[in-house]
């Protein structure tokens, strides 16, 4: 099974940092992990992705454990606008250029003020 | 915004009937992709074209068919709507295979 597991949702306090984490013991050693998140009647909105070491942006930092079988999404300070579901994916790679995500059910994160 | 607009937004259909659902990608992406997203859940991937060719298809049936055009923009077709195909359907562009994905904010279809 290409999915990965999440928590159904987690909480956060404002300005605080989050932690959500991922679990994807099956990732093949080519998968990338990506990071997506959705508003509420929005598309989903690109957050990080990596494939073997942590990445950082100016949205989050991915740290990816060594084995690849589990990642965590760190947001160094939580506002009210990251209140959001966070899909943690394995981009499947179809061969040729074609790339598949595998969304699972996602991380409701819920930011209180 | 993504640069990504979609349409319609809404609409709603009769089982049986067909549908067509149009995507107009970002600037510069060569590459459109699909994907359904029934309620409470997360998106499932239906296709993916580059350069006017399907190079990666989920598990859907054939009754689901798209096209790409020169401009890279795209079209999603679905032929005998069944009650579960009621959806939000969301297109996204990138550049490649690797680049980052340009979600639209989808069109809602409902079968009745």
């Amino acid at each position: 099974d290409a999915k990965t597991t999440q928590p159904n949702s987690m909480e956060s306090n404002e300005e605080e940092p989050v932690h959500l984490p991922c679990n994807h013991s099956t990732i093949s050693g080519t998968d990338y992990i990506h990071w997506y998140r959705q508003l509420p009647s929005q598309g989903p909105e690109y957050v990080i992705h990596g494939l073997t070491s942590n990445v950082n942006n100016r949205m989050a930092s991915l740290a990816i454990a060594e084995d690849r079988k589990s990642s965590t999404l760190i947001l160094h300070r939580a506002t009210l606008r990251d209140a959001a579901v966070y899909y943690c994916i394995r981009g499947v790679n179809l061969g040729g250029s074609a790339r598949q995500l595998t969304f699972g059910s996602g991380t409701q994160l819920t930011v209180l003020p | 915004e993504t640069g990504v607009t979609q349409s319609p937004t809404h609409l709603i259909k009769t089982r049986g009937q067909q549908v067509t659902l149009r995507c107009s990608s970002q600037s510069g992406h060569n590459t459109v992709s699909w994907y359904q997203q029934a309620l409470g859940q997360g998106p499932q991937f239906i296709f993916q074209y580059y350069r006017e060719e399907e190079n990666g298809r989920g598990n859907f049936p054939p009754r689901f068919s798209g096209l790409q055009f020169p401009n890279y923009s795209s079209e999603l077709n679905v032929n005998a709507l069944e009650l579960d195909d009621s959806a939000l359907y969301l297109c996204a562009s990138s550049f490649g295979h690797a680049g980052e994905l340009f979600f639209g904010e989808g069109s809602r279809l409902t079968v009745l």
